[in-house]
């Protein structure tokens, strides 16, 4: 069954540096999302993308945070200058045209220390 | 408004027992209802999902039972099995809308024993 993979699985990064998480969506979905999950808490919306640009964002998502496509099958998520409130599970995910179901890939857990 | 309300925030039942786990919104204008199941470590998988022109859906041992007059859905989880341990999210969202994103409620984690 075709999955969403998101690499890396774990990162640690220091305080101020740059995180890139990557995400390939399902091949025949167009519509992609990112999620975060602070340990122990609910899975919150960051931003939605669809035809090449951001279609939803919350207020979570500031300036610190952009999504990128850079070929046809990649999705990333930048933080530009991590700071230790973004240590969380990073949840990609993607959507068909049709149908409602969003598929979640198993995230990607950030720890800025 | 764009809140989803869950509860309870944890659950312990019995092998064989019935899980019972609730929701609220405000919205009006949300018309899909899915919930999701979480393994420690993993991520969000859809596991039933309802719209609001049917009461009740059942798949197997899971069961929606929707009432959209009071604006409430609950997830039921027939005799329930200890490999069903897992955090439970329900979510709301609006087809049609720029993004069909998912609002998630808070969670339940159910343990079953066996």
């Amino acid at each position: 069954e075709p999955e969403v993979t998101q690499t890396p699985s774990h990162q640690v990064t220091q305080m101020g540096q740059e995180v890139i998480l990557r995400c390939v969506p399902i091949s025949n979905h167009l519509y992609f999302y990112w999620y975060r999950q602070i340990l122990g808490q609910k899975v919150e919306f960051l931003v939605s993308f669809y035809n090449n640009e951001i279609s939803e964002k919350s207020e979570i998502f500031d300036d610190q945070f952009s999504v990128e496509r850079p070929d046809g099958s990649n999705f990333t998520l930048k933080i530009r200058s991590t700071k230790l409130e973004d240590s969380a599970m990073y949840f990609c995910a993607s959507r068909k045209r049709s149908g409602n179901t969003i598929y979640f890939g198993e995230g990607s857990w950030l720890t800025v220390v | 408004q764009q809140q989803v309300k869950q509860s309870p925030q944890s659950l312990i039942v019995q092998k064989g027992g019935i899980s019972i786990i609730n929701c609220a919104y405000e919205n009006t204008a949300f018309d899909y209802f899915p919930w999701y199941q979480q393994f420690p470590g993993k991520g969000p998988a859809l596991l039933i999902a309802i719209r609001p022109d049917v009461s009740e859906k059942k798949e197997g041992r899971f069961t929606i039972s929707f009432n959209k007059s009071a604006k409430q859905f609950s997830l039921h989880i027939m005799d329930s099995q200890p490999g069903d341990s897992a955090t439970y999210f329900c979510a709301a969202s609006i087809k049609g809308g720029a993004t069909n994103k998912l609002i998630f409620g808070t969670g339940t984690l159910l343990a079953v024993q066996p």
